[in-house]
């Protein structure tokens, strides 16, 4: 499975989008990128997955680049609530999740 | 109902001591996993069912034993723990058919070993 980076941390005003990059330079063709987000000592959650295309739900977007290299996750408004640790993760083995680093969001008001 | 549920909360155990987790889904996911989180450490996955049948041991030692007795249930027995075994276990199902269904996570167990 590709690795991916992901800064450590990021800020973020409440009420503003949230703007999380993932690089997956060595990402291969048939692996999809997730994103999950974790609140402080509760489980992860799934938020959104794609394969080339921008995706969008209720939660997120997902925006990829052409090139599959990197990812960008937006959190179109902030809340205090949307504050966790936020996990880029490429697979094409839907079994097997490695979970990277992660980026802490901090929403501040 | 789209939840993963695991008990106990919490767990304290002595290293000569035998304990288990216990998670439970009901949404008919035929693939269940076990992961351990160190404190400010990503999930690691430890084990992978797939049709009840264990299909992915990533090395974990064999004082932890996974178990799943039907597809609803998962269980990890504990025994002869360490003191680094003190982590939050966390419990995730996903539906097969598809490839790309998202895993669901249970809340955890935090378990500490004295």
């Amino acid at each position: 499975d590709a690795k991916t980076t992901q800064p450590p941390s990021m800020d973020c005003a409440e009420g503003r989008a949230a703007n999380l990059p993932c690089n997956h330079s060595t990402i291969s063709g048939n692996e999809y990128v997730y994103w999950y987000r974790q609140i402080h000592s509760q489980g992860p959650q799934y938020i959104i997955h794609g394969l080339k295309n921008n995706e969008t739900n209720e939660m997120a977007s997902l925006i990829i680049t052409e090139d599959r290299k990197s990812s960008t996750l937006i959190l179109p408004h902030a809340t205090l609530r949307d504050t966790a640790v936020y996990y880029c993760i490429v697979t094409y083995n839907f079994n097997k999740f490695y979970f990277g680093s992660g980026t802490k969001l901090n929403v501040k008001p | 109902d789209t939840e993963v549920t695991q008990t106990p909360k919490h767990l304290v155990m002595g290293m000569t001591n035998k304990k288990s987790l216990k998670c439970e889904q009901h949404m008919g996911h035929r693939a269940m996993y076990w992961y351990k989180q160190k404190a400010k450490k990503p999930p690691e996955l430890m084990f992978v069912y797939s049709y009840e049948k264990l299909s992915i041991n990533e090395s974990v030692p064999s004082r932890f034993s996974p178990e799943c007795p039907n597809s609803s249930l998962l269980n990890l027995h504990l025994h002869a723990l360490q003191p680094e075994d003190s982590a939050l276990y966390l419990c995730a199902s996903r539906q097969t058919g598809r490839s790309s269904y998202e895993q669901y996570f249970g809340p955890g167990t935090r378990l500490t070993v004295t």
